[in-house]
């Protein structure tokens, strides 16, 4: 158990629907990342929080949005879906979001099957 | 841009076989690099790491050297077990940014 946790685990939704995605990072853990894992795409990088702010941003569509709370916890949110939006998605989180690396731990993630 | 190649997939051995997993990178000035493991249903775990060309990192019988002459980190283990039965990815982050780039993953499958 690596101490992050992502709900819902599974969710299941219609083409053109929005959903929220959770996460709550490891305790003391300041900086939150968002990962989409998917058959053609592989793992990429969506965005990161760090403290509230947004420190770092990949390959995240303008449909997808993110937030981290003041308790740090972070929501991905994904609109007007589309079924190639279907994948894994992964929250990670590290101890500090700074220039020197400190191991991400990754939560179970949640499936995503839009129909 | 940086990147990450795996050997492709999936590998399939027998218990007690040896194991190498090539992986090759892109990446500008001195990247870290990573082995992570992903067993079936779970998030991803950090098996090893380096952060230096001529590093080791080593962890529950695997290891992996960065050799930055041939930009290569390869995954190996003298003798794998069963329980070694995942998908694993190589990834990289560059110098000043937290964000990790994977490879597209091994599916590693150990017979008895």
């Amino acid at each position: 158990d690596s101490g992050v946790t992502q709900t819902p685990k599974h969710l299941i939704t219609a083409t053109g629907q929005r959903v929220t995605l959770r996460c709550s990072p490891r305790s003391g853990d300041l900086s939150v990342y968002w990962y989409q894992q998917s058959l053609d795409q592989g793992l990429q990088f969506l965005i990161q929080y760090y403290n509230g702010e947004e420190r770092a941003k990949g390959n995240i569509l303008e449909r997808f949005s993110a937030q981290q709370f003041p308790d740090l916890h972070s929501e991905l949110n994904l609109s007007s879906l589309e079924l190639g939006d279907s994948a894994l998605y992964f929250c990670a989180s590290s101890a500090t979001g700074g220039n020197t690396y400190n191991e991400q731990f990754f939560g179970p993630g949640t499936r995503l099957t839009v129909l | 841009g940086n990147s990450v190649t795996q050997m492709e997939g999936p590998v399939t051995l027998s218990e007690e076989a040896f194991l190498t997993i090539n992986c090759t990178y892109t990446a500008t000035g001195y990247p870290s690099l990573f082995w992570y493991v992903q067993y079936p249903g779970e998030g991803l775990q950090l098996l090893l790491k380096a952060t230096k060309a001529d590093d080791k990192g080593s962890n529950k019988g695997f290891e992996a050297t960065y050799r930055k002459e041939t930009t290569s980190f390869h995954l190996e283990k003298g003798s794998v077990q069963v329980s070694d039965s995942a998908v694993y990815f190589c990834a990289l982050n560059s110098q000043g940014a937290q964000k990790l780039v994977f490879g597209q993953g091994t599916r590693l499958t150990i017979n008895p």
